[in-house]
């Protein structure tokens, strides 16, 4: 019963360096959602994508970018890492629109 | 903009010591309050939603409760493994449908 699924769990990165976070879900869901969380910050909407398809941008889309591959997965792709995306990314999905999101189990991400 | 407050951002209680947490929101129009739970190095998960004014649910030690501008997680004779951040979040029956979170309360449990 895996849910929803994200590698890699730990990253360590120089400025600059790319990188892609992957995010899979077993539970045929329509919406996936990526975030971050930072200490007082709180959870903050990357982008989302309501339904296979479509992507849109959240809170802070900046220095990100999304690809909606198939109903399954919704990768995050860091183009140029900056010190300012060290963080803890989590991935979400629901079956539509509304109701509860399941997270995944978060991917620590270090800038150096 | 809908705003979400949580109250207090940290609670220390010691076993038995039942508490409330405060989740405050300002909505154009409520489509759902949602709590989760935390802990240490996971992911959210999910506990209740609620969705109009009166509304009640439980769940063991917790109980999450609904007014039109607040919604509490009551915690009774709490223990140990109930510590956690409890985190809230509202979604507004019109718009993007995007969740907005509060910034959580940190709970501890002493034995």
């Amino acid at each position: 019963n895996a849910g929803v699924t994200q590698t890699p769990k730990f990253q360590v990165l120089k400025t600059g360096q790319s990188m892609t976070l992957q995010c899979a879900q077993d539970m045929n869901h329509n919406s996936m959602y990526w975030y971050r969380q930072d200490p007082g910050m709180g959870l903050r909407l990357i982008y989302y994508s309501a339904s296979e398809g479509t992507t849109d941008k959240g809170e802070v889309p900046n220095g990100y970018n999304v690809s909606r591959l198939n109903k399954r997965e919704f990768s995050l792709r860091l183009e140029s890492a900056a010190p300012s995306q060290t963080s803890v990314y989590f991935c979400a999905s629901r079956l539509d629109r509304v109701g509860e999101l399941f997270f995944g189990e978060g991917s620590r991400l270090t800038v150096l | 903009e809908d705003q979400v407050t949580q109250s207090p951002e940290a609670l220390r209680l010691q076993e038995g010591e039942s508490s409330s947490l405060n989740c405050s929101y300002t909505v154009s129009g409520l489509r759902g309050l949602f709590w989760y739970r935390q802990d240490p190095g996971k992911g959210p998960e999910f506990l209740f939603t609620l969705y109009s004014a009166g509304e009640e649910k439980e769940k063991e030690r917790l109980k999450a409760t609904l007014t039109k501008k607040e919604s509490f997680l009551h915690i009774t004779a709490p223990k140990p493994e109930d510590s956690a951040t409890y985190l809230c979040a509202v979604q507004a029956s019109g718009g993007s449908y995007i969740p907005t979170f509060g910034r959580g309360t940190s709970l501890i449990v002493h034995p």
